[in-house]
């Protein structure tokens, strides 16, 4: 089974109109963290914003925030007020584990998103 | 304060050869990793420092592949034998072993086998 899917490969949207791009994982794990990372066509890998598994409140980070339902195991991106250079790919990422043995990103397939004009 | 960087941004090779790629990380992250990314996929990871250690490696990293750090700051990833399944973009990140220990990653190196 995939630890990370995303299940939109692509979507276009209006500019300034909100944005959710889904993401839904798997670890049975108590311990993880969930990241969102923006990869332009320039190909930089660009963080975004991070929930972890025991944070109480959804993360913020300007215009992104994050929905995250622990019950569901989904970890949404919400983009507001969605801008032209919001265009690029939206990988959504988990890291399993905490702390001493640091473990790498599991990516999922990603969501190419275009905003409109 | 400066981003990840890595050299070169872009390398063609012929099928056999040997490419040697370097990763500087963000100047306080003790933590590095490499990454392999195709295209329309999400990346990949390979291997992951602490310092100068080599603590994980996946099992994507065939014999072919060796990462180094030797001083626990910069580090370099050689494929030795490049095969054309090897063409691939290489991203390096680094984090530092604080709080979310968020992985900021450098530009790539995009490989291309002929």
């Amino acid at each position: 089974a995939q630890k990370i899917t995303q299940t939109q490969p692509g979507m276009f949207v209006q500019e300034k109109e909100a944005v959710t791009l889904d993401c839904t994982y798997d670890t049975s794990d108590p311990s993880y963290g969930l990241f969102w990372y923006k990869q332009p066509s320039s190909g930089e890998m660009i963080f975004l914003i991070y929930q972890g598994s025991y944070d109480q409140q959804n993360a913020t980070e300007g215009r992104y925030s994050l929905n995250f339902q622990k019950a569901r195991k989904s970890a949404n991106l919400v983009i507001s007020a969605s801008q032209l250079g919001d265009s690029a790919m939206y990988f959504c990422a988990m890291r399993e584990g905490w702390g001493g043995g640091a473990d790498g990103l599991t990516f999922g397939k990603g969501t190419h998103l275009i905003i409109q004009p | 304060d400066t981003g990840v960087s890595q050299d070169p941004r872009h390398k063609i090779t012929k099928r056999g050869q040997n490419v040697t790629f370097r990763c500087d990380p963000i100047s306080e992250h003790n933590r590095l990793y490499w990454y392999r990314q195709t295209l329309g996929q999400g990346p990949e990871f390979l291997t992951y420092f602490q310092n100068e250690a080599q603590l994980e490696k996946s099992r994507l990293l065939s014999d072919r592949f060796s990462a180094e750090r030797p001083k626990g700051s910069f580090s370099t990833l050689e494929i030795q034998r490049t095969e054309q399944g090897d063409s691939a973009m290489y991203l390096c990140a680094s984090s530092q072993e604080t709080g979310a220990d968020t992985q900021y990653f450098g530009p790539g190196t995009r490989l291309t086998v002929l």
